[in-house]
């Protein structure tokens, strides 16, 4: 089956640090991978993506590359904001032969804490 | 458009009680899921529709029902709550079940089970 394998939190980190989360995972067939994002006390939003190997998603000042080799999608960013503290979700996405498979299959998600 | 709408924002129910939470979505997805958050869990998959009238189970469906009549609308029925229930739910949308389109979601509806 699939699954998530993310860095254990919480990160705390000063501002302007370089940031990195670390995600790598287990796939049947061919993975697209995500990063989510969880503000306190909302919803998770779509980060970035990529759909194929040595794809870099970016946004924001987050990015991210699919690695196909490692089986990794880590999380960096270069100078982090005291509004980036949140919970960070890496997560994976299949469609098995038989096409029944849709879900989305999350890490446990990595809390971020930025200190000014 | 106003995205996925959850209602309750907040619900405590006692043991045995049953409700309704609802989710619906005005971006006309054919994919929509149910998702509950624990903490140190992730989100895990309840139950999952393909478009009108097409539901199946995810990961952990016990206690659980679903049903899709409309393209619209989700909504997730607990039968008999117990405390294991309490959790934050989370209902997701996306335009189909492309593994590259990604997924919206809804502020959570955040439930406690006495």
């Amino acid at each position: 089956g699939n699954s998530v394998t993310q860095m254990e939190g919480p990160v705390t980190l000063s501002e302007e640090a370089f940031l990195t989360i670390n995600c790598t995972y287990t796939a049947t067939g061919y993975p697209s991978l995500f990063w989510y994002v969880q503000y306190p006390g909302e919803g998770l939003q779509l980060l970035l993506k990529a759909t194929k190997a040595d794809d870099k998603g970016s946004n924001k000042g987050f990015e991210a590359t699919y690695r196909k080799e490692t089986t990794s999608f880590h999380l960096e960013k270069g100078s982090v904001q005291v509004s980036d503290s949140a919970v960070y979700f890496c997560a994976l996405r299949t469609i098995n032969s038989g096409g029944s498979n849709y879900k989305l299959t999350f890490g446990k998600g990595t809390l971020l804490t930025v200190n000014p | 458009n106003a995205g996925v709408t959850q209602t309750p924002k907040f619900q405590v129910l006692k043991t045995g009680q049953s409700m309704t939470l609802q989710c619906a979505q005005d971006m006309n997805h054919e994919y929509m899921s149910w998702y509950r958050q624990d903490p140190g869990m992730g989100l895990r998959l309840i139950h999952y529709s393909v478009g009108a009238g097409i539901t199946d189970q995810g990961e952990v469906p016990n206690g659980y029902n679903v049903s899709r009549s409309t393209t619209e609308d989700f909504p997730l029925r607990l039968l008999s709550a117990a405390p294991s229930q309490t959790s934050v739910y989370f209902c997701a949308s996306s335009y189909d079940f492309t593994s590259y389109n990604e997924q919206f979601f809804g502020p959570g509806t955040r439930l406690t089970v006495l």
